[in-house]
């Protein structure tokens, strides 16, 4: 159980378009899920928490009018990169924590490779 | 705010031997939870192990244990037998106990590749 996908797995696209990354929660119903960023060889840095039937909770320097987050159902958070550049190209990943049990861990979704040309 | 730093960019092993992660951590908060995860090629994470604050006892999972000492704000990773299978990225994380609306973040450490010699 507490499997949590994304999709897609990869994305191309051109300079000026629109991305949106899906995070679901297959198998339990999440309240709050985060959304990270990772370069190569770098850490995860947490861009937003998400929380259902709410407004996002954005970290100090993420331009929330650019990585637009909604998170419509316990089951279901998306990540919309608007008007993407290649500095946006990274790797998105996204966790979920179950609404109950499981001792408050979270569940990492297997991350969305960006790639802006 | 919470800092986590790894001092180890990289690590290396012999396939069997034993290999100790450094991660200290910096808060001002008294109750808070400490992970490791391990994050390999396919860029999975996954969760090594965790140790709540308030446990005096360090957390052991099979081959891997840890070593927390709370005073010093230190939180290493002990890796026994090591398997080539453990080569990966790892990360120590730190999430706070307290409420909020961004309650269960985690703050993590900048990583430390392990390479497993055979």
């Amino acid at each position: 159980g507490a499997v949590v996908s994304q999709h897609p797995s990869r994305v191309i696209c051109k300079s000026g378009t629109s991305v949106k990354i899906e995070c679901r929660s297959l198998d339990f119903q999440a309240t709050t899920m985060f959304w990270y960023r990772q370069f190569p060889k770098q850490s995860l840095m947490l861009m937003a928490t998400s929380n259902e039937g709410s407004k996002a909770t954005y970290e100090q320097g993420v331009e929330k009018d650019k990585f637009l987050i909604n998170h419509a159902s316990l089951t279901l958070s998306t990540l919309t990169v608007t008007s993407a550049h290649p500095e946006d190209s990274s790797f998105y990943i996204c966790s979920a924590r179950p609404l109950a049990g499981t001792n408050n861990e979270q569940f990492f979704g297997p991350g969305t490779r960006l790639t802006v040309l | 705010a919470q800092t986590v730093t790894q001092s180890q960019p990289e690590m290396s092993v012999q396939e069997a031997e034993t290999v100790t992660l450094s991660c200290t951590y910096d808060t001002s908060e008294s109750d808070y939870y400490l992970f490791w995860y391990k994050q390999p090629p396919s860029r999975q994470m996954i969760l090594v192990i965790r140790q709540e604050a308030y446990k005096q006892q360090n957390a052991t999972e099979n081959r891997f244990s840890v070593n927390f000492q709370k005073a010093a704000k230190s939180f290493s990773l002990k890796i026994s037998d090591s398997q080539l299978g453990d080569a990966a990225m790892y990360f120590c994380a730190y999430r706070s106990a307290m409420g909020g609306t961004s309650y269960g973040k985690l703050t993590f450490g900048q990583g430390t590749i392990l390479t497993v010699h055979p």
